[in-house]
């Protein structure tokens, strides 16, 4: 079946440097979505993307938060200057339709932040 | 805007038994309802999803839920837990009317003991 993978599994990084989290969603898919979960606490939504542009946006994704789709099959965060508090596993889904079609989001496996 | 309450942090049962873990939910809108279960270090798998249609639905591994409107509940059951469906389980909620996002509840650690 196919998977959403995501690389790395865990990313060290020194508060203030720019982290860039991947994703390679699934291949027929066309909604990408970013999900964050502090330790212990609730997935959160972050950002949805179709054709090549956000669809939408919580609170949590301000400026420093960037999304990409550079090629056809990657997806990417990008976290400009990083904060204590942006340590987190941060979840890529991807989907088939939007809320419209009703389709479900499948997750990827996540990747570690931990900014020292 | 939409919410969800998963009000047990922890559920415990005893293998072969039949086991609930609880979901409530608020919308303005139509409610899209979703599990998804969360093995160590794993991402979420999606279980089953309501959407319309009959309130009992029935999805992954023998995992079924009920929508119960007038209660605004969606409550994931097993009618005989394993060992092996020891994971984390999270309710989703999509409202028909607003965002593409869900909104997750906290999660429920279900432990299923031998």
């Amino acid at each position: 079946e196919p998977e959403v993978t995501q690389t790395p599994s865990h990313q060290v990084t020194q508060m203030g440097q720019e982290v860039i989290l991947r994703c390679v969603p699934i291949s027929n898919h066309l909604y990408f979505y970013w999900y964050r979960q502090i330790l212990g606490q609730k997935v959160e939504f972050l950002v949805s993307f179709y054709n090549n542009e956000i669809s939408e946006k919580s609170e949590i994704f301000d400026d420093q938060f960037s999304v990409e789709r550079p090629d056809g099959s990657n997806f990417t965060l990008k976290i400009r200057s990083t904060k204590l508090e942006d340590s987190a596993m941060y979840f890529c889904a991807s989907s088939e339709g939007d809320r419209t079609s009703n389709q479900p989001q499948h997750f990827g496996d996540g990747t570690r932040l931990s900014i020292l | 805007a939409q919410s969800v309450a998963q009000p047990e942090d922890q559920v415990n049962v005893a293998e072969g038994n039949p086991l609930t873990v609880k979901c409530t939910y608020s919308v303005s809108g139509n409610p899209y309802l979703f599990w998804y279960v969360q093995y160590p270090n794993r991402g979420l798998q999606f279980l089953l999803k309501y959407i319309t249609g009959d309130n009992l639905v029935k999805g992954s591994y023998g995992f079924e839920a009920e929508f119960n409107k007038s209660q605004t509940s969606f409550h994931l059951k097993k009618p005989s837990a394993l060992v092996s469906d020891s994971a984390l389980y999270f309710c989703a909620v999509r409202d028909g009317i607003e965002a593409n996002d869900m909104r997750f509840g906290a999660g429920t650690r279900l432990t299923v003991k031998p």
